[in-house]
């Protein structure tokens, strides 16, 4: 199957630092990804569709300035968490879409002391 | 709106069993269905997805699912479960041009 990486697979940062989260489809080129966010013991939550050259489509209540998304390339999104703060410790998961199904990555855990 | 539950948070069973975990949509056109594992330390992995056709659809490493449209739902099964199992599973749900949307998950304890 179709192969999705991320990384850092693991960062912590102080808060008010800026953190970048890179997403990586190996073997395809994905003109969407999808930025999903997953807390302890929930379900992955949709921040965003990144969109190749174009700007990404946030979900309601997401904040664009604080998690900013670039997909330059159609095999490259970037997630920016900026001025992090404890609130933004998370499990980060992003994925690329493939004709109709969607492939996943490893996901980012992320920590914010 | 489109809305995915799960009813079953924490499934408990000894090797052998047969599994059975309920996954419930609310979506009134076409939807594609999908059942999602992630084993420990792994990521998201495509266990089977329902399009069209056959609404009883096999997967991978022996399991399946049912799409019944009456009762909006789309329960996975596997008749004898193994410790390797042992994973949380996520139903997910794209209703129309939707994006995919993910139920809570069921955590899946196999007991050898």
């Amino acid at each position: 199957g179709a192969v999705v990486s991320q990384h850092p697979s693991r960062v912590i940062c102080k808060s008010g630092t800026s953190v970048k989260i890179e997403c990586r489809s190996l073997d395809f080129q994905a003109t969407t990804m999808f930025w999903y966010r997953q807390f302890p013991k929930q379900s992955l939550m949709l921040m965003a569709t990144s969109n190749e050259g174009s700007k990404a489509t946030y979900e309601q209540g997401v904040e664009k300035d604080k998690f900013l998304i670039n997909h330059a390339s159609l095999t490259l999104s970037t997630l920016t968490v900026t001025s992090a703060h404890p609130e933004d410790s998370s499990f980060y998961i992003c994925s690329a879409r493939l004709h109709n199904e969607q492939f996943f990555g490893p996901g980012t855990r992320l920590t914010v002391l | 709106a489109q809305s995915v539950s799960q009813h079953n948070h924490h499934v408990i069973l000894s090797e052998a069993a047969s599994l059975e975990l309920g996954c419930n949509y609310s979506y009134g056109g076409t939807v594609n269905l999908f059942w999602y594992v992630q084993y420990p330390g792994q990521h998201l992995q495509l266990l089977l997805k329902y399009f069209s056709g056959d609404p009883l659809v096999k997967g991978i490493k022996g399991f399946e699912a049912e799409f019944i449209k009456s009762k909006f739902s789309f329960n996975l099964r596997k008749p004898s479960v193994q410790w390797s199992d042992t994973a949380e599973y996520f139903c997910a749900v794209k209703g129309g041009a939707n994006n995919l949307f993910f139920g809570t998950g069921t955590r899946l304890t196999v007991i050898p």
